[in-house]
């Protein structure tokens, strides 16, 4: 069974901080891959960011970077320099790359940034 | 432009009552899925279809029922066998794949009274 963690339930910080997202997920499979989304306040989800499980390069755009580490299971994201619209409600999310494809969404991090 | 419209964003029903939350879509995408999220508990599957007239259960199915008569719909109903319906339902759309992501809709936020 696929399971994924978001142990940060929420997350403060001032606005220039940076701050890091965590994310493990259990998995039998050997390939699959990893989400990460983003939920404003407005209530709909947005992709960010792909990474399927043969693609260990870590990924950055922008203020946003993602480190994809097989060996402790974890993608995790880091936002730097953040700032007031980066808060939302940041969800990690793991799908089998064969069979059901239905992913398994972590509970979510609430990141808010102070101004 | 495409994407996935949820109507209405706020509902409110009385207790006992079913309510019929709407979901369409204009991405050409075979599969849909209905979520239901409370405070603290991300996003839990109530049910999914990949193909017209039919669909699969998710883990929270009980007191919910769907149907997908047209590709581009998939409205959710929820009976008055739920016993607590209130929540922020989200809809969403994907191509049928393993690791195509999904597009989500606005969401609607559904109170019983």
């Amino acid at each position: 069974a696929q399971k994924v963690t978001q142990a940060q339930t929420e997350i403060s910080v001032v606005e220039k901080e940076d701050v890091t997202l965590d994310c493990v997920y259990e998995t039998r499979d050997t390939t699959y891959y990893l989400f990460w989304y983003k939920q404003p306040p407005s209530g709909e989800l947005v992709f960010l960011i792909r990474r399927n499980s043969f693609d260990e390069q870590n990924e950055i755009s922008g203020r946003y970077s993602w480190n994809f580490q097989k060996s402790t299971s974890s993608f995790n994201f880091t936002i730097t320099a953040s700032q007031v619209v980066d808060s939302a409600v940041y969800f990690c999310a793991l799908s089998e790359a064969e069979g059901s494809y239905i992913p398994t969404f972590g509970r979510g991090t609430s990141l808010i940034v102070h101004p | 432009d495409g994407g996935i419209t949820q109507s209405p964003k706020y509902l409110f029903r009385k207790e006992g009552q079913n309510v019929t939350l709407s979901c369409e879509q204009n991405l050409n995408h075979d599969a849909m899925y209905w979520y239901r999220q409370d405070p603290g508990q991300g996003l839990r599957l109530i049910y999914y279809s990949q193909i017209v007239n039919d669909f699969q259960k998710g883990d929270i199915a009980e007191g919910y029922s769907v149907s997908r008569e047209k590709k581009e719909s998939f409205p959710l109903t929820v009976t008055s066998a739920q016993k607590n319906p209130t929540a922020f339902y989200l809809c969403a759309s994907s191509i049928i794949q393993g690791g195509n992501e999904q597009f989500f809709g606005p969401g609607t936020r559904l109170t019983v009274l």
